[in-house]
């Protein structure tokens, strides 16, 4: 089955402490992205990357790395998370084209107190 | 720079009824765009696309959007609305530079 999965979906952590969520698809797409969710802003992308390691900026890469080793993971990294970096994170992927629709994983819901 | 704007946040409607949720864009570049559907607790998938050629797109689940250009716009319709159709959906556009830009979404409530 064509799917993007993430882990963990849910994580509660305090603030400064490093932590990784994954995101892994097997459809052999060049293109990933990060995005985070908030209420009433609706997604805005964090990182993407066109292909092994070839990343760049969206929109809100402040507090945020990723990498791009294998075409088929994209983890993303808070080294020292803080509190306004409690949302809700989705991972995508698609094909190079322009005219590929992206598919997302589940979500992962993120709490740092 | 292109950017979404979705125009209504809240669309509550009655079953049976029809609805449209409306999107304008705005880029420098032709634009390929798509409207989502996140139902709750899921991640978003995909509704409709148009990437050329006829302006009037049909998607899954009964819903079609119109393109046009002039107004730059890509309205989402349906002419019936099911209790299952309670979502947020999403307008968003693809760039060349592959960077992807989402509207704010509009939450569809259909009541009975």
């Amino acid at each position: 089955e064509a799917q993007v999965t993430q882990n963990p979906r849910y994580l509660i952590t305090v603030t400064g402490k490093k932590l990784t969520v994954t995101c892994s698809q097997n459809m052999n797409h060049e293109y990933m992205s990060w995005y985070r969710q908030d209420p009433g802003l609706g997604l805005r992308q964090i990182y993407y990357s066109m292909n092994v390691e070839v990343t760049d900026k969206g929109d809100v890469p402040e507090g945020y790395k990723v990498s791009r080793k294998e075409k088929r993971n994209f983890p993303l990294i808070l080294e020292s998370p803080s509190p306004n970096q409690t949302s809700l994170y989705f991972c995508a992927s698609r094909g190079l084209a322009r005219g590929y629709e992206q598919y997302f994983g589940p979500g992962t819901r993120l709490t740092v107190t | 720079a292109q950017s979404v704007t979705q125009l209504d946040s809240q669309v509550p409607v009655f079953e049976e009824a029809p609805v449209e949720l409306r999107c304008n864009y705005s880029s420098s570049v032709s634009v390929y765009l798509f409207w989502y559907v996140q139902y709750p607790n899921q991640g978003l998938q995909l509704l409709l696309k148009y990437l050329s050629g006829s302006t009037l797109v049909k998607g899954i689940n009964g819903f079609e959007a119109e393109f046009n250009k002039s107004q730059t716009s890509f309205h989402l319709r349906k002419p019936s609305v099911h209790i299952s159709d309670t979502a947020e959906y999403f307008c968003a556009v693809n760039t060349n530079a592959g960077k992807s830009t989402f509207g704010d979404g509009t939450t569809l409530t259909v009541k009975p």
